[in-house]
């Protein structure tokens, strides 16, 4: 299966744990998208890397969020000191780099914070 | 305003019916439109994807572009119940992408 994978699929942890989550991209794609997605809501964008460069950050990530993608392929997305709040699915997307309306997701990372 | 509106739903259709889904935009920069499908717990699907105005065919689903009324359709043909589930569109500028919150469809046996 060559599409983007993520894991783990389901995260249980209690407040104030840090958790990681991980995406692997299509391997051709060089734009990586961290969303997070609350029933009934669409996806809303955390951050996007162009290879290893983090091109953009939204206002939702605090500082207890950091994402990276050390070598341009695999990126890792971590929250300090989980909150209620934090409670969501994380999707990963990826793109091809230049003009495109393909972006392809995940299966997603669902975090539940006790 | 939220960039992208579309009416949640949910809507509920019989089986064999035309299923028309719509959302506005407000800004002129979108030039790829997209439409996904996500069933519950999991991620979202590209059903399929058009660049400016225009209308594109793939089996049962047609996407619909007006740039000029900022609205775009998604028309399934004879729905099925595997169609059930939940349709969000999405908007691109080239670097971002702006999602609606999605529509529940349920087609009824």
């Amino acid at each position: 299966d060559t599409g983007v994978s993520q894991d783990p699929r389901h995260k249980i942890t209690k407040r104030g744990q840090n958790v990681t989550f991980r995406c692997d991209p299509i391997s051709e794609h060089n734009r990586l998208y961290w969303y997070r997605q609350t029933l009934g809501q669409g996806p809303e964008f955390l951050t996007y890397f162009q290879n290893e460069a983090q091109l953009e950050k939204s206002r939702l990530l605090s500082d207890r969020f950091s994402a990276e993608r050390p070598k341009g392929s695999f990126s890792t997305l971590e929250i300090q000191r989980t909150e209620q709040g934090d409670s969501a699915m994380y999707l990963c997307a990826s793109t091809p780099t230049g003009n495109t309306g393909e972006l392809f997701f995940g299966e997603g990372s669902r975090l539940t914070v006790l | 305003q939220k960039e992208v509106e579309q009416d949640p739903g949910p809507l509920s259709v019989p089986e064999g019916a035309i299923v028309s889904l719509n959302c506005t935009y407000s800004n002129s920069a979108f030039q790829y439109f997209m439409w996904y499908r996500q069933y519950s717990r999991k991620g979202p699907e590209l059903l399929m994807y058009t660049y400016s105005s225009g209308n594109k065919e793939d089996g049962r689903f047609t996407a619909q572009v007006d740039k000029s009324s900022k609205y775009i359709s998604l028309f399934i043909r004879d729905s099925q119940p595997s169609d059930s589930a939940t349709y969000l569109c999405a908007m691109s500028t080239g670097n971002q992408f702006y999602f609606g919150t999605g529509t529940s469809l349920t087609v009824i046996p």
